[in-house]
C-alpha cells in the first residue's frame, strides 16, 4: 500500500529564514510526486510535479527535489504570504493519488 | 480559462439525510476525482470518473456514489449521512487517467448535525 509521511507537522519561520519540508514515501512504482499548497478552507493549489530521482523544479522562492525515497520542498527567504499548509502526494502504478497529512508553515514578519 | 468549480460552498445536513455535491472540471479536462478532507488531514481519495464511468475507488462505503455527465461535470452523492461525514469535499480534474497533475476546486464544506 502506498504511503506518504510529511515532516515537520508544523513549522514556524521568521521572514527571510530559509528551511526545508520533507515528504517521505513508499510506492510500488512511482508515476509522479506532486506538491500542493493549501490555504485554510480552500482547495489545494498545484505547485510541482516530479517524475524521477534527481529531478528539481523551481518556482519563485520554492524549489522541489526528489530522491528514490523522499522529496524536499526548499523555501528560500520566505515571506508571510508563503504561510499555508504544504501537501505532498504520490501516484503509483495502478493506484490513485495518496496524500500526506501536510506541513503547516507559518512565516512571521 | 475557468478553473474547477464546485457547488454549493457550504451545506448543513442532519444525520440520515442524503446530499448531492456538484463539480465542473477545468476547461479541457475530462477526468474528475473526488476527495474527502477532514480537518487537519490530507485529502482522502473517494473515487475517479472518466468517460462517465467510475474507474477507481478508494476505501469508502457504498453510501458514497457518483456520476459523470457527457460534459465531464460530476456529482458526488452521500446517503444516510453520519456525523463522521462532516468534512471538506474536494473535486479535482485532470486530463486523462495517465497521471497528469490534478487541479482542485475550492471545495464544499459539509456539516452533519
Amino acid at each position: 500500500e502506498d504511503q506518504v509521511t510529511q515532516s515537520p507537522e508544523a513549522l514556524r519561520l521568521q521572514e527571510g529564514e530559509s528551511s526545508s519540508l520533507n515528504c517521505s514515501y513508499t510506492v510500488s512504482g512511482l508515476r509522479g510526486l506532486f506538491w500542493y499548497r493549501q490555504d485554510p478552507g480552500k482547495g489545494p493549489e498545484f505547485l510541482f510535479t516530479l517524475y524521477s530521482a534527481g529531478e528539481e523544479k523551481e518556482k519563485e522562492r520554492l524549489k522541489a527535489t526528489l530522491t528514490k525515497k523522499e522529496s524536499f520542498l526548499h523555501i528560500t527567504a520566505p515571506k508571510p504570504e508563503d504561510s499555508a499548509t504544504y501537501l505532498c502526494a504520490v501516484l503509483g502504478y495502478g493506484q490513485n493519488f495518496v496524500f500526506g497529512p501536510g506541513t503547516r508553515l507559518s512565516v512571521l514578519p | 480559462d475557468a478553473g474547477v468549480t464546485q457547488s454549493p460552498t457550504h451545506l448543513i445536513k442532519t444525520r440520515g439525510q442524503q446530499v448531492t455535491l456538484r463539480c465542473s472540471p477545468k476547461s479541457g479536462h475530462d477526468t474528475v476525482s473526488w476527495y474527502q478532507q477532514a480537518l487537519g488531514q490530507g485529502p482522502q481519495f473517494i473515487f475517479q470518473y472518466y468517460e462517465e464511468e467510475e474507474r477507481q475507488r478508494g476505501n469508502f462505503p457504498d453510501r458514497f456514489s457518483g456520476h459523470q455527465f457527457p460534459n465531464y461535470s460530476s456529482e458526488l452523492n452521500v446517503n444516510a449521512l453520519l456525523l463522521g461525514d462532516s468534512a471538506l469535499y474536494l473535486c479535482a480534474s485532470s486530463l486523462g487517467t495517465g497521471g497528469s497533475e490534478q487541479y482542485f476546486g475550492p471545495g464544499t464544506r459539509l456539516t452533519v448535525t
